[in-house]
């Protein structure tokens, strides 16, 4: 198993702007996943980004990797303050079992 | 329109005094997780089944329990709980293992231990 690093820790911005929050990870990977978790949803699987693909899209959700330096991004447009969460990204390897590890996560406060 | 569901979402229970919580799944699904949640950190995996073949994590205290008596439930039992017990519970589900499977949660259960 593996862990990603989420940063920033902390990110606090206005509805209506973007917010980009940033993923490392140590070891190649078979894809990338992003969950968000807030008190109304629980933790929710937000997108799944294959290790061939640089960019994926889904509604506002844009997500980037890339491999050679080992780091995902995940941008929200026009945020909204329902988006406010933690995010948490999470790195699977190629074979076998392996448990979603989660890192500290990126806690993001949208402020109407 | 649920698909993973937890009972009961809010849980207190006396130090040493057994507790159990429920899971059950409407995807029917393979796998299903038992993660502890602790205040401002992230879940860490607690066990999990595939099927009926259990998997428990190295570092799980012995005091902590798992059944899954069929496809849709699954139970989290802890023995005797202690006040360091005292966090969110979440159960997740998918349908395989692999790294291209993604996890269902549920709402969780917040544990306290009085």
């Amino acid at each position: 198993s593996q862990q990603g690093e989420e940063d920033p820790q902390a990110l606090s911005i206005q509805e209506g702007e973007n917010a980009t929050m940033n993923c490392s990870y140590k070891t190649s990977i078979n894809n990338l996943q992003w969950y968000r978790q807030n008190s109304g949803r629980g933790l929710v699987h937000l997108i799944l980004i294959r290790s061939n693909e640089r960019e994926k899209h889904s509604g506002r959700l844009r997500v980037t990797l890339d491999t050679s330096k080992k780091s995902s991004s995940l941008l929200i447009t026009a945020s909204r303050a329902a988006d406010t969460a933690s995010y948490f990204c999470a790195p699977r390897k190629n074979t076998g079992f392996q448990k979603l590890v989660f890192g500290t996560g990126t806690r993001l406060l949208v402020s109407p | 329109d649920a698909m993973v569901i937890q009972n009961p979402r809010y849980q207190v229970t006396q130090f040493g005094k057994p507790v159990t919580l429920s899971c059950s799944q409407t995807l029917n699904h393979n796998v299903m997780y038992w993660y502890q949640q602790k205040s401002s950190q992230a879940p860490k995996l607690l066990f999990h089944y595939y099927d009926k073949d259990f998997n428990n994590e190295a570092d799980t205290p012995d005091n902590f329990q798992s059944r899954r008596p069929n496809t849709s439930f699954c139970f989290l039992d802890i023995r005797s709980p202690g006040l360091g017990d005292a966090a969110m519970y979440l159960c997740a589900t998918s349908r395989e293992t692999g790294p291209g499977y993604e996890q269902y949660f549920g709402p969780g259960t917040r544990l306290t231990v009085t």
